[in-house]
C-alpha cells in the first residue's frame, strides 16, 4: 500500500522569505514523487517529479524539491516566495510502473499563504 | 500545448436526473482518471481506465459508471444524482511511456446538486 500525509493544512510565509511545504510517504518499493499546484477554481498543475538520480529535484516557477529516503520525505521549496505562489499544493507518490500501478496517492493538500 | 477538457466548469442538476461528465484529451495518452475534490478530503479517485474499455473502481465508485469508447474520450456518469455528489469533479490523464509520468488534469467541473 502506499500513502503520502501533508501535516500541514496550511503554511503562511512572508513574501520574500523561504518557503516549505512538507511531505511524508509511505510506499514499498522505490517511490515516484510529484508535487502539484491548484489555482483558485482551476485543475492541478505539474510543479516537478523525482523518478531517480539527484536528489534535488528543480521545477516549474522556481520550486525545488528534495527527496530524503532515510526520512521518506519530499519537501517543497522555494527560496524567496512570492504573492502569486498562494494555492494549493498536492504531494503524490506512487510505485513504478512494473510490479506497480500506474495510480498514484495524493496527500489532502496544504494551502499555501503568502502575505505581502 | 497539451490539453485535458471538461465538457462544463460548472452545472446544476436535481436530485435523481442523470448526469453526464465528459473529458477529453489530445495527448494520445492510455490512461485516464476521474477525482473528486472536497474540501479536507484532498482528491479522491472515483474510476480509472487503462486502455479503450478498460475501467477499474477507485476508492469511492459507488454511485458513479464510467464509458471509454474511444481513447481521447472518458466519461463519467451520475446514475442518479444526490446532494452528497455535489463536489468538484477533475479529469486526468497520462501516459505509460517512461520518464513521462505525471498527470495532466482539465479545469474541473463543479457539480451542484438541488
Amino acid at each position: 500500500a502506499q500513502s503520502v500525509a501533508q501535516p500541514e493544512d496550511q503554511v503562511n510565509v512572508a513574501e520574500g522569505n523561504p518557503l516549505t511545504v512538507k511531505c511524508t510517504y509511505s510506499v514499498s518499493g522505490n517511490p515516484y514523487l510529484f508535487w502539484y499546484v491548484q489555482y483558485p477554481n482551476r485543475g492541478l498543475q505539474f510543479l516537478l517529479k523525482y523518478i531517480t538520480g539527484d536528489n534535488l529535484v528543480k521545477g516549474s516557477y522556481g520550486f525545488e524539491a528534495e527527496f530524503n529516503k532515510s526520512q521518506t520525505s519530499f519537501h517543497l521549496k522555494k527560496p524567496s516566495a512570492l504573492v502569486s505562489d498562494s494555492a494549493l499544493y498536492f504531494c503524490a507518490v506512487r510505485t513504478p510502473p512494473s510490479g506497480g500501478s500506474y495510480i498514484p496517492t495524493f496527500g489532502r493538500g496544504t494551502s499555501l499563504i503568502v502575505h505581502p | 500545448d497539451v490539453k485535458v477538457t471538461q465538457s462544463s466548469r460548472y452545472l446544476v442538476k436535481r436530485t435523481g436526473e442523470k448526469v453526464f461528465l465528459e473529458c477529453v484529451q489530445d495527448m494520445d495518452h492510455e490512461n485516464m482518471f476521474w477525482y473528486r475534490q472536497d474540501p479536507g478530503l484532498g482528491l479522491r479517485l472515483i474510476y480509472f481506465s487503462y486502455d479503450v474499455k478498460m475501467k477499474e473502481k477507485g476508492d469511492i465508485p459507488e454511485g458513479y459508471s464510467v464509458s471509454r469508447e474511444k481513447k481521447e474520450r472518458f466519461s463519467l456518469i451520475l446514475e442518479s444524482a444526490s446532494t452528497n455528489q455535489t463536489s468538484m469533479y477533475l479529469c486526468a490523464s497520462s501516459t505509460r511511456s517512461r520518464g513521462l509520468d505525471e498527470q495532466f488534469f482539465g479545469p474541473g467541473t463543479r457539480l451542484t446538486v438541488l
